[in-house]
């Protein structure tokens, strides 16, 4: 969906280096979210926020960190990548709604830790 | 919480076959019911929800998908398959009035063959 975009949409970093992976929105949409996907475990939910200031912790959010910089900017940051962050990240953008809304994802962004 | 079982990690299938992609969902709540399809290099897509009604909820590109609440499943259906349906397929549950938090399935690779 071009109204969600993702950058880089690959990275190959090495072992301990810091990394930021940036999602921008055009849809005007108040919540945002961040999903890993490994094969055959599907998507998992790092970090979400329903507003600028309110960001929340997901499933698996250990190791990354997050920042809301607007409403349309959400990103992502891996303070010392490991390889088993090794993954395809997707932000997603949902509107204000009490849980039926659908969300809609970026292209991804492929990123590999050696 | 929630869980969701996707049966099925590859779904071969010729052209024109019908196909039916299993779903089945753990949760102490009652929830609202999505397919998403994602096509190779892209982001996921919303292929149909159930929200309430009727159980058989019809989606984009000639899909369905039955919810059946004593079985807790909710399994999708194409009754003639195309070359271009080759993606992987992800079912997901959201929580009733737990915002829009979105728990995936592992997802079914759906490979139509000519």
């Amino acid at each position: 969906d071009a109204d969600v975009t993702q950058t880089p949409r690959n990275r190959i970093t090495k072992t301990g280096k810091r990394i930021m992976l940036e999602c921008s929105q055009t849809k005007g949409h108040d919540r945002m979210y961040w999903y890993r996907q490994d094969p055959g475990l599907g998507l998992r939910l790092i970090y979400y926020s329903f507003d600028v200031k309110d960001i929340n912790k997901g499933e698996i959010s250990d190791g990354y960190s997050v920042s809301r910089q607007a409403q349309a900017k959400f990103s992502l940051s891996l303070e010392s990548a490991i390889p088993n962050q090794t993954a395809l990240y997707f932000c997603a953008t949902s509107a204000v709604a009490g849980g039926t809304d659908t969300q809609y994802f970026g292209p991804g962004t492929r990123l590999t830790v050696l | 919480a929630q869980s969701v079982t996707q049966l099925d990690s590859q779904v071969p299938v010729f052209e024109e076959a019908p196909v039916e992609l299993r779903c089945n969902y753990s949760s102490s709540v009652s929830v609202y019911l999505f397919w998403y399809v994602q096509y190779p290099n892209q982001g996921l897509q919303l292929l149909l929800k159930y929200l309430s009604g009727s159980t058989l909820v019809k989606g984009i590109n000639g899909f369905e998908a039955e919810f059946n609440k004593s079985q807790t499943s909710f399994h999708l259906r194409k009754p003639s398959v195309h070359i271009s349906d080759t993606a992987e397929y992800f079912c997901a549950v959201s929580p009733w009035g737990a915002g829009n938090m979105l728990t995936f399935g592992g997802g079914t690779r759906l490979m139509v063959k000519p």
